[in-house]
C-alpha cells in the first residue's frame, strides 16, 4: 500500500519567507509525528498528533513553528519568517496509534533558506 | 528523561565480516526500541523494534539486536556484510506513552570492498 508522502521534496526560500511543509500519513493511522534532522543537531521530534489534536508543543524550536492536522489525515507544518538555522530536512513519519508502536516515515522536506 | 548513544559515528567493514552497530540508552521507564535504515536521500525504515516480548530480535536484511536490560544496550549485528549495507543507521528509543522517538545521532556504517 501506499507509504507516508511529503511535499514538496525539495524547497528552498529567502530568509524571511513562510513555508508550508505538507504530510500524508499512511491510510488509517491516527499517530504523526513531525522530526527534523540537521547536520548539528541530528533527528530532533517535534510534535506529534493523536487523530487532529497535537496536546504537546514544546518539541516546536521556536513561536515561528505551527502544525495543524484536519481530518485526521494531512498535516501541515509551517515555519513563518524562515531562518537560516531553520534549514534542514524534515520528516513526518504515522502509526497506527500512540504507544511504542513502529513509525513509517516519509521521504522528508529538504528545506534550504537563503 | 531519555537518551541514546550510538558510539562510533562511523563503522568500517569488509564486505563478509560482521556488522556490529552500538546503541545504549537510559530510560526511567521500560523502553521500546527501534532500529532504522537510511540511504541516501530517503527517509527512515524500520530494521527492526523490541517492544518487551523476545529480547533477541530479529529484521529485516539478515539485522538482529539483543536487548539487554542489565546493559542498558541494544546493539546490532549482522553475521556477513552486504555492500548494499552501507547507510545511516539509527537506534531509537520511545517510552511507550503519547511521545515521539528519541533517537542517537547515527552511524554511518561503510563497506569496503
Amino acid at each position: 500500500g501506499a507509504g507516508v508522502s511529503q511535499s514538496p521534496s525539495n524547497k528552498v526560500t529567502e530568509k524571511g519567507k513562510d513555508v508550508e511543509l505538507r504530510c500524508d500519513p499512511i491510510s488509517g493511522h491516527t499517530a504523526l509525528y513531525w522530526y527534523r534532522q540537521s547536520l548539528g543537531q541530528g533527528l530532533e521530534f517535534l510534535i506529534y498528533f493523536q487523530g487532529n489534536s497535537a496536546p504537546d508543543k514544546s518539541g516546536l524550536p521556536s513561536d515561528r513553528f505551527s502544525a495543524e492536522r484536519t481530518g485526521g489525515s494531512v498535516s501541515t507544518l509551517t515555519i513563518q519568517r524562515t531562518q537560516q538555522e531553520d534549514s534542514a530536512v524534515y520528516l513526518c513519519a504515522s502509526s497506527l496509534a500512540l504507544g511504542g508502536l513502529e513509525q513509517y516515515f516519509g521521504p522528508g522536506t529538504r528545506l534550504t533558506v537563503t | 528523561a531519555q537518551s541514546v548513544t550510538q558510539l562510533g559515528s562511523h563503522v568500517s567493514v569488509s564486505e563478509g565480516a560482521l556488522v556490529l552497530l552500538r546503541c545504549n540508552y537510559s530510560s526511567s521507564v521500560p523502553p521500546y526500541l527501534f532500529w532504522y535504515v537510511q540511504y541516501p536521500n530517503q527517509g527512515l525504515q524500520l530494521l527492526l523494534k523490541y517492544t518487551s516480548a523476545a529480547t533477541l530480535v530479529k529484521g529485516i536484511n539478515g539485522f538482529e539486536a539483543e536487548f539487554k536490560k542489565s546493559e542498558t544496550s541494544f546493539h546490532l549485528t549482522k553475521p556477513s556484510a552486504h555492500m548494499s549495507d552501507a547507510a545511516e543507521y539509527f537506534c531509537g528509543l520511545t517510552g511507550g506513552g503519547a511521545d515521539g522517538l528519541t533517537f542517537g545521532k547515527g552511524t554511518h556504517l561503510i563497506i569496503q570492498p
